[in-house]
């Protein structure tokens, strides 16, 4: 079975911390994802990343950056935490072709930022 | 217009239930879709796989595709409270998945 794996279920931070948000996958998926879900606005795409040291803008990419060092390994960053930071955060990988192939999703870290 | 309109629910029904979710769509260059379930405080997992139109079964589940319609559906049979959850339709092009914002189901005993 495909595992993902995210460092914290729940987070709670300051404004203007910086929040870094790990994720782990153990199936050798080229393509790892990070997305934000809030109520009645559903998942947008925050980053991406088809390959190690390789990332990409997704909808939503404002405030955040991201870190590739390792083919299992996707982190997000929020540089200064804001309150509409907020959010539950999902990571995601794939094996398919970019982002086109089914997505497997971890556990989710729920952030709350006062 | 969004890609991927999902009626957000909530769709409440009763043990035993026959339940039908559904999505509609704009792009016709969508290729593959998926149906996902969210249970609460958790992340979304993959229930159904299908690349064409058609009916594709497993277990109490039906996924659905109407390409001329621009339509999917899931079918639920003699749904269970364990049922209660999100489910999301997902659709693929050649770049990326977009997802619907999810139906909340709930079944009560």
């Amino acid at each position: 079975d495909v595992k993902v794996t995210q460092s914290s279920r729940y987070l709670v931070k300051r404004t203007g911390e910086k929040v870094f948000l790990e994720c782990v996958q153990d199936m050798d998926h080229e393509n790892m994802f990070w997305y934000r879900q809030d109520p009645g606005l559903g998942l947008r795409l925050i980053y991406f990343s088809y390959d190690v040291k390789m990332k990409e803008k997704g909808d939503i990419p404002e405030g955040y950056s991201v870190s590739r060092e390792k083919k299992e390994r996707f982190s997000l960053i929020l540089e200064s935490a804001s309150t509409n930071q907020t959010s539950m955060y999902l990571c995601a990988s794939s094996p398919g072709a970019r982002g086109a192939d089914t997505q497997y999703f971890g556990p989710g870290t729920r952030l709350t930022v006062l | 217009q969004k890609e991927v309109e999902q009626d957000p629910g909530p769709l409440s029904v009763p043990e035993g239930a026959i339940v039908s979710l559904n999505c509609t769509y704009s792009n016709s260059a969508f290729q593959y879709f998926m149906w996902y379930r969210q249970y609460s405080r958790k992340g979304p997992e993959l229930l159904m796989y299908t690349y064409s139109s058609g009916n594709k079964e497993d277990g109490r589940f039906t996924a659905q595709v109407d390409k001329s319609s621009k339509y999917i559906s899931l079918f639920i049979r003699d749904s269970q409270p364990s049922d209660s959850a999100t489910y999301l339709c997902a659709m693929s092009r050649t770049d990326k998945l977009i997802f619907g914002t999810g139906t909340r189901l709930q079944v009560f005993p």
